[in-house]
């Protein structure tokens, strides 16, 4: 699969609106853009995903670039419990549904 | 609703003792089921998938086992712990191959 680049960290004050870039320069067409957030001991929750389109639900907006070498979570209104590790993972279509995760952004957000 | 059920929630064990740790799906039939592992300061790997009862294959060679006895139900096994056993194991659904991934709150082993 694909590697990705993200951020080590991120801060944010509570109510700010967060843009979590993720960079994928060597994407090939059938990897999807998977985004996984992880909270100390607990396991990772699923928060969105796309191919191509920008994609948005309850929790976030997930904008890719044209060219798919790039993409950004966009979190709206951060909350404290939107504290967690934020995981950009690329899955290719097929196969064991395997994600490999890296190391993620740690996003911290202010009272 | 589907719901996850990983059991112990934790657990000690000495070094060279059996493991057993097991994970429910409730309220989805035929899953397709998985087991990932994290190690203390490390990143979560996936060990093990399953797409049908009966059928196991293994992703990463950890000295550890896996089988599904039922459709619900995903079990992760060893006969002899060793120390680099310690970690986070994660059991987790998919509806398909190519759908999202749902995680269960996880099992925190210590061998010691």
């Amino acid at each position: 699969d694909a590697k990705t680049t993200q951020p080590d960290s991120m801060e944010s004050t509570e109510g700010e609106t967060v843009h979590l870039p993720c960079s994928h320069a060597t994407i090939s067409g059938n990897e999807y853009i998977y985004w996984y957030r992880q909270v100390p001991l607990q396991g990772p929750e699923y928060v969105t995903h796309g191919l191509q389109q920008n994609t948005t639900n309850s929790m976030a907006f997930l904008a890719i670039a044209s060219d798919r070498k790039s993409s950004t979570l966009i979190l709206p209104h951060v909350s404290l419990r939107d504290a967690a590790v934020y995981h950009c993972i690329l899955r290719v279509d097929g196969g064991n549904n395997k994600l490999t995760f890296g190391q993620g952004t740690v996003l911290s957000v202010i009272p | 609703a589907q719901t996850i059920h990983q059991w112990p929630v934790a657990e000690i064990k000495a070094v060279g003792s059996p493991l057993s740790l097991g994970c429910t799906i409730k309220g989805k039939s035929s899953p397709n089921l998985y087991w990932y592992w994290q190690a203390t300061g490390g990143t979560l790997q996936q060990l093990f998938y399953s797409i049908t009862v009966g059928q196991v294959e293994s992703v990463v060679q950890l000295n550890l086992s896996a089988s599904r006895p039922k459709d619900d139900q995903f079990i992760l096994s060893t006969e002899k712990l060793l120390l680099s056993h310690s970690g986070f194991y994660l059991c987790a659904w998919s509806q398909g191959l190519n759908t999202e991934v749902f995680f269960g709150k996880g099992t925190r082993l210590t061998v010691v």
